[in-house]
C-alpha cells in the first residue's frame, strides 16, 4: 500500500535555531513531492516541489529550504528559524496524478 | 500563475441542510481534486475529478473543465462536515507539476 509519513507531528523551537521536518513515502517509486505551509487562517502556500532526487523548485524565497536526498525522502530545513516561520507544515505526494497529504507539522517558533 | 478562487469564504448550516460550494479556476488545468480539512488539521481526500461528476455517499461533485469551475455538493448535512473544503488544482511547469489551493470554504454545521 501507498502511504506517507511526516513527523513530528508538532514542535516548539526558539528563534534562532535550525529546523528539519522529514517526509518520506512508501509504496511508489519517483512521485511528486510537496512541502505546504498554512499560517493562521485558511490558505495553504506552497513552499516547495520536486519531481526527482536533487529537483527542487522553490516557489516563494524566504528562510527555508528544501532537500530530496532519495527517491522517496523530501526535507524541508532552516539554518536559523524566524517567529515568522510557525505554522502548520503539510508534506504531500503524488504517486500517478492525484496528491495525498501526511499528518502535518505544527510549528511554533518562540 | 494560476488563480483559484472558492465561495462562499464562509457557510453556516442547520444539520440536514443541503450546500454548494464553487471553485473557479483562472486557466486550463490537469486535475482538479476536493479536500476536506478536519480539526485536526489532516487533509482528507474528497474527490479527484479532474471532469465530470462523481458522487460518494451525501457528497457529490462536478467538474466543468471548459468552463473552469467546479462544485462540491453536501447533501443533508452532519455537524461531522464542519471543517474547510479546499479545491486544488494541477498544472503543468517546465519544472514539473504544480498543486494550486484556493482558500477554502469554512463550514459550519450546527446540531
Amino acid at each position: 500500500s501507498q502511504t506517507i509519513h511526516q513527523w513530528p507531528a508538532t514542535l516548539v523551537q526558539p528563534v534562532g535555531s535550525p529546523l528539519s521536518l522529514e517526509c518520506t513515502v512508501e509504496g511508489t517509486s519517483n512521485p511528486n513531492l510537496y512541502w505546504y505551509r498554512q499560517a493562521a487562517g485558511r490558505g495553504l502556500q506552497l513552499l516547495f516541489y520536486s519531481v526527482g532526487i536533487g529537483q527542487i523548485s522553490s516557489e516563494v524565497p524566504q528562510n527555508l529550504s528544501a532537500s530530496r536526498p532519495q527517491d522517496r525522502q523530501f526535507i524541508l530545513s532552516s539554518k536559523k528559524l524566524l517567529l515568522s516561520d510557525s505554522g502548520f507544515y503539510l508534506c504531500a505526494w503524488s504517486p500517478f496524478a492525484e496528491a495525498f497529504f501526511g499528518q502535518g507539522t505544527r510549528l511554533t517558533v518562540v | 500563475g494560476i488563480q483559484v478562487e472558492q465561495s462562499p469564504p464562509d457557510l453556516i448550516l442547520q444539520e440536514g441542510a443541503n450546500s454548494t460550494l464553487r471553485c473557479n479556476f483562472s486557466d486550463s488545468v490537469n486535475n482538479l481534486q476536493w479536500f476536506h480539512q478536519n480539526p485536526w488539521g489532516q487533509l482528507i481526500n474528497l474527490f479527484y475529478i479532474p471532469s465530470g461528476t462523481k458522487q460518494n455517499g451525501r457528497l457529490s461533485a462536478t467538474t466543468v473543465a471548459t468552463e473552469r469551475y467546479s462544485l462540491l455538493y453536501i447533501s443533508s448535512s452532519q455537524t461531522t462536515d464542519s471543517g474547510v473544503y479546499f479545491c486544488a488544482v494541477e498544472t503543468s511547469e517546465t519544472s514539473g507539476s504544480r498543486l494550486t489551493f484556493g482558500e477554502g470554504t469554512q463550514l459550519t454545521v450546527n446540531p
